[in-house]
């Protein structure tokens, strides 16, 4: 069955650098999703894109987050410059649009433990 | 704004038991709603949906929850647990318009053999 991974599983970074965490959405999707869970609290929505561009954001995607679609498959989220705050399991997602809306199941990849130190 | 409240964020039952996980959810208009699982290590993965269709949802691996609009609610079910139905347990729902989904703080179920 087609699934959505990521990588790194684990990435550990220092304050102030740059991380790109990776995904590779299932191929004939085309709505993809970055969620991250601070630990102990909800799975939080950052992003959405589609078309090659961001359809949706959230508050918490400021500046220093962006996401690339590079080639046909990855699906990249960068943080520019960590935060401590910025430490969480970052989930991304694809979605296959048969009803185009809210309807749309969203896969989930395992996710990616972010630690900022 | 739509919203989910998963209340108990840890559970325990014994083996054969029935399997109540709570969710309640806000939303001015109709919701989706959806439930997924997570064990450990993986990623979250769909258990069942709810989309306006049937109230009673049956999803994989024997669960099913029920749309109660008077309760504002979508509580999983599943008559007799198993070992291997220890895992993390989310409800969702979706937003209206748009694409993104709200989530619960989860609900952690442990099977006691």
């Amino acid at each position: 069955e087609p699934e959505v991974t990521q990588t790194p599983s684990h990435q550990v970074t220092q304050m102030g650098q740059e991380v790109i965490l990776r995904c590779v959405p299932i191929s004939n999707h085309l709505y993809f999703y970055w969620y991250r869970q601070i630990l102990g609290q909800k799975v939080e929505f950052l992003v959405s894109f589609y078309n090659n561009e961001i359809s949706e954001k959230s508050e918490i995607f400021d500046d220093q987050f962006s996401v690339e679609r590079p080639d046909g498959s990855n699906f990249t989220l960068k943080i520019r410059s960590t935060k401590l705050e910025d430490s969480a399991m970052y989930f991304c997602a694809s979605s296959e649009p048969v009803s185009g809306g809210p309807k749309d199941t969203q896969y989930f990849g395992p996710g990616t433990r972010l630690t900022v130190l | 704004a739509q919203s989910v409240t998963q209340l108990g964020s840890h559970v325990s039952v014994s083996e054969g038991a029935l399997v109540l996980l709570r969710c309640n959810y806000s939303s001015s208009v109709p919701p989706y709603l959806f439930w997924y699982v997570q064990y450990p290590n993986q990623g979250l993965q769909l258990l069942l949906k709810y989309t306006s269709a049937a109230t009673l949802v049956k999803g994989i691996n024997g669960f099913e929850a029920e749309f109660k609009k008077s309760e504002t609610s979508f509580h999983l079910t599943k008559p007799s647990a198993h070992m291997s139905d220890a895992a993390e347990y989310f409800c969702a729902v979706s937003a209206f318009t748009g694409n993104q989904f709200y989530f619960g703080t989860g609900t952690s179920l442990t099977v006691i053999p």
